[in-house]
């Protein structure tokens, strides 16, 4: 049973619009989520979080939303640049949980110049 | 450059051998993680450290046997490995475990093992 799901596998946005990625979960427990940038032949690399008593995290290009009572959240970029095509992974956890990060399938972004 | 170092880069090895995949920081992070990835999947958790001592092991098999000499470093002794055991293996470390809030994972750029 997959708690945390990226629907879309694949996305493709021309550069300097905005790209826009999704994440459900199904676990109303989790109050902490992530999004990872993985490149080729690289390990993932931390992007962007949100605790779950926001809505908004902000930090440079790149925004997190977190809908609770839709379960859901997504990440924008903008203006979308070449360099951040990658696969992008949404996460989840328990704060305190000795349990760790639910990964979602991940989502191949690509930025057409 | 990531801040977490895995050697080897790539390995292949027989079913019959027996290797050691390593890793390394140097941030002070007090908690360490094995994760494999296959291709087109999310990482999946392996095994946690914390404060040097295993605190997670996820039903892992025995072929697969981990170790934390020091703070510093994991390993991850491989012995009798099955093909389907190829994959990439991530390690990552995160200040406090166990890697959540204010704690985001920081992880190496893995070992690509092709078991044959």
């Amino acid at each position: 049973d997959q708690q945390v799901k990226q629907n879309s596998p694949s996305l493709s946005v021309q550069e300097g619009r905005i790209s826009i990625l999704n994440c459900d979960y199904t676990n109303s427990m989790f109050d902490y989520f992530l999004w990872y940038k993985k490149y080729p032949a690289e390990g993932p690399t931390f992007l962007i979080s949100i605790s779950s008593i926001k809505d908004k995290n902000e930090d440079g290009r790149f925004t997190v939303f977190l809908n609770k009572s839709a379960k859901h959240l997504s990440l924008h970029i903008v203006p979308s640049q070449p360099g951040d095509s990658a696969v992008y992974f949404c996460a989840a956890t328990l704060s305190g949980s000795a349990r760790q990060l639910t990964f979602g399938s991940g989502t191949q972004l690509t930025v057409l110049p | 450059d990531t801040e977490v170092t895995q050697t080897p880069k790539h390995l292949v090895m027989g079913m019959t051998n027996k290797k050691s995949l390593k890793c390394e920081q140097h941030m002070g992070h007090r908690a360490m993680y094995w994760y494999k990835q296959k291709a087109k999947k999310p990482p999946e958790l392996m095994f946690v450290y914390s404060y040097e001592k295993l605190s997670i092991n996820e039903s892992v098999p025995s072929r697969f046997s981990p170790e934390c000499p020091n703070s510093s470093l994991l390993n991850l002794h491989l012995h009798a490995l099955q093909p389907e055991d190829s994959a990439l293996y991530l390690c990552a470390s995160s200040q406090m475990p166990p890697g959540g809030a204010n704690s985001p994972l920081h992880f190496g750029n893995g070992t690509r093992l092709t078991v044959t």
